[in-house]
């Protein structure tokens, strides 16, 4: 079966600082690869997506890459800010198609001032 | 503006009540999803629609049920058949065509509680 694998949390960085959350995968075919984000009390929100091997998600200052060798979707930023404070999830969609998104546990983040 | 409307925000079930919660969309998307989330967990799927009238299960569909008698509308029903039903529960849809690229987008979710 399907499933998402992400690095426990909280994470808490200063502001500026540069973020990493790894994100690995295991699918039985070939997926496509989304970041969300929830902040409190919220429903999730679509952060950046990729489609296929080598692809570049972006969005918000958001990137993540699909690595197809290294079963991965890592989702970064150069300089964090206090807003970026929320929950990640990272989620695959199964090539099968039509059985919704298969999500890993998320990633608190926490942004100190 | 288009969006996903789940209504009401919080919700309390009394012990042996079946509850229902609403989930509307303007969107005009074929497709449309129930999760649940509990604390430190990610999402996991209930029931989701591809087309009107027609519904499968999810990973956790024992103690709920679910209609789509309309696009627009997709409402998820607790019974007292789920024992442990606390939790966030969250609605999504997505549009047609090749599902697998297709984002999801997601409502502000119902949090249910037991009284």
């Amino acid at each position: 079966g399907n499933s998402v694998t992400q690095m426990e949390g909280p994470v808490t960085l200063s502001e500026e600082a540069f973020l990493t959350i790894n994100c690995t995968y295991t699918a039985t075919g070939y997926p496509s690869l989304f970041w969300y984000v929830q902040y409190p009390g919220e429903g999730l929100q679509l952060l950046l997506k990729a489609t296929k091997a080598d692809d570049k998600g972006s969005n918000k200052g958001f990137e993540a890459t699909y690595r197809k060798e290294t079963t991965s979707f890592h989702l970064e930023k150069g300089s964090v800010q206090v807003s970026d404070s929320a929950v990640y999830f990272c989620a695959l969609s199964d090539p099968g198609g039509a059985d919704g998104l298969t999500f890993g546990k998320g990633t608190h983040l926490i942004i100190q001032p | 503006d288009g969006g996903i409307t789940q209504s009401p925000k919080y919700l309390f079930r009394k012990e042996g009540q079946n509850v229902t919660l609403s989930c509307e969309q303007n969107l005009n998307h074929d497709a449309m999803y129930w999760y649940r989330q509990d604390p430190g967990q990610g999402l996991r799927l209930i029931y989701y629609s591809q087309i009107v009238n027609d519904f499968q299960k999810g990973d956790i569909a024992e103690g709920y049920s679910v209609s789509r008698e309309k696009k627009e509308s997709f409402p998820l029903t607790v019974t007292s058949a789920q024992k442990n039903p606390t939790a966030f529960y969250l609605c999504a849809s997505s549009s047609s065509g090749t599902i697998i690229y297709q984002p999801q987008h997601f409502g502000d979710g119902t949090r249910l509680s037991i009284l």
